[in-house]
């Protein structure tokens, strides 16, 4: 069945880097765009990032350009969001999902998320 | 970027209530926008796209209407399942954004 898997988080210092990573499986990884959303405790969804299917093109949220890199490896079916120079309101659960088209985009496909603690 | 606009941030509503919940953007996004619901821990689910179509598996007690600047979501029966919070996400540009939430609480 269609799955995704993230892994990579914990806890880390103000400043910091992170590297999160997101297993597929299922489905035609090296077909679909791919995006990482965080959620801060308590909070609402904010989208992160994005990578076009083979990778030529990305977007990023301003709140981490400049700071996060997202990438992926086709021949791994696997996503990956590098974070540097973490803050504190960077605090918050990861999840990786796949941008479906069906006359309109839609995230059809999420991860169970995992959780990035920026603190000292 | 354009700021999508939920309201209310949360309701109130027995089982059995039609409930409505809307979402507005800054600017036209055609009906590029979608619903998702969430529950507590878990990850968001889709449950309507391009404004008014219903994912698979989702059942028909769910709809969406809308399009341009003004949408809705609506549960027309609502069962014990459905107490979450629903957010609406526009698909029109990047970089995608969310509304705030609405949470629907058991009155």
């Amino acid at each position: 069945q269609v799955q995704l898997v993230e892994s990579g988080g914990g806890v880390v210092q103000p400043g910091g880097s992170l590297r999160l990573s997101c297993a597929a499986s299922g489905f035609s990884f090296s077909t679909y765009a791919m995006h990482w959303v965080r959620q801060a405790p308590g909070k609402g969804l904010e989208w992160v990032a994005v990578i076009s299917y083979d990778g030529s093109n990305k977007y990023y949220a301003d709140s981490v350009k400049g700071r996060f890199t997202i990438s992926r490896d086709n021949s791994k079916n696997t996503l990956s969001l590098q974070m540097n120079s973490v803050r504190a309101e960077d605090t918050a659960v990861y999840y990786c999902t796949r941008d479906t088209w069906k006359n309109s985009y839609l995230f059809d496909c999420w991860g169970q998320g995992t959780l990035v603690t920026v603190s000292s | 970027a354009i700021q999508m606009t939920q309201s209310p941030s949360s309701l109130s509503a027995s089982v059995g209530d039609r409930v409505t919940i809307t979402c507005r953007a800054s600017q036209g996004i055609r009906n590029d926008l979608g619903w998702y619901q969430q529950k507590p821990g878990k990850a968001p689910k889709v449950l309507i796209y391009a404004a008014s179509s219903l994912q698979s598996g989702v059942p028909s007690r769910f709809s969406g209407s809308g399009s341009g600047t003004e949408f809705t979501l609506t549960i027309s029966s609502l069962q014990p399942e459905d107490f979450a919070t629903y957010y609406c996400l526009q698909d029109y540009n990047y970089p995608r954004t969310f509304g705030q939430g609405t949470k629907v609480e058991l009155k």
